[in-house]
């Protein structure tokens, strides 16, 4: 069965660069969220997409920002990064009025320098 | 969402039953009780979703007592391979159209 997809898996950057993190949500599921997961921490939630649009705010720096496209894959762009943004990024997709959870992605591991 | 709050960690051996309770005394009404499983550097991972009563399935068994205060996950004859952080999560249609706010898991460690 297909899965959530994210891109790349590992991405390395320098302190103040910018960053995008791609998601590819399981066919026909309309929903998709991301998760921040630092070191030793429990998931955060930053934010979510519904049919393309934002539907709830996390955690979410104001330094990132994210959307979700017409073919409801969604990316996760991070700017003027910082040490505190190493951490593991998950992205879950689900469909509207289908309980029995969420799938999550493998996430991109992203490393600031 | 509900506030929920379970053990920190947990040591068992290989062939044990692992009870796992979670405790969300301000439940509500709507709100479903969800476990995920999550091992290191992976993202989380479904493992079951009940409203009340016992669920079933596969890989593990849910009670959910009348009040619905608390949870027990159970995990038959856990081997090497279960050990993993798992979280209790309690929200309104998880799945549906709510956010998954993850809260403190329970560390759990299976030894041979």
């Amino acid at each position: 069965a297909a899965g959530v997809i994210q891109s790349p898996r590992h991405l390395i950057k320098e302190k103040r660069e910018t960053a995008t993190l791609k998601c590819y949500p399981i066919p026909r599921h309309d929903t998709v969220y991301w998760y921040q997961q630092g070191p030793g921490q429990d998931p955060q939630f930053l934010i979510s997409f519904y049919e393309k649009m934002q539907s709830d705010k996390g955690s979410i720096p104001d330094r990132f920002s994210a959307q979700q496209f017409s073919d409801y894959h969604s990316e996760l762009n991070m700017s003027s990064l910082e040490l505190g943004d190493s951490a593991l990024y998950f992205c879950a997709s689900s469909l509207r009025g289908q309980p029995h959870g969420y799938t999550f992605g493998s996430g991109t591991r992203l490393t600031v320098v | 969402l509900a506030k929920t709050t379970q053990p920190i960690s947990m040591d068992s051996y290989e062939g044990q039953e692992v009870n796992i309770t979670c405790s969300h005394n301000n439940i509500a009404t709507n709100d479903y009780i969800t476990w995920y499983q999550q091992f290191p550097s992976q993202g989380p991972r479904f493992i079951i979703q009940g409203y009340k009563t016992k669920v079933t399935n596969e890989v593990a068994s849910l009670f959910i007592p009348a009040d619905r205060k608390s949870s027990t996950l159970s995990l038959p004859r856990v081997s090497l391979s279960d050990t993993a952080v798992y979280y209790c999560l309690v929200g309104e249609g998880l799945g549906s159209q709510g956010n998954l706010i993850f809260g403190k898991g329970t560390k759990l460690s299976v030894k041979p």
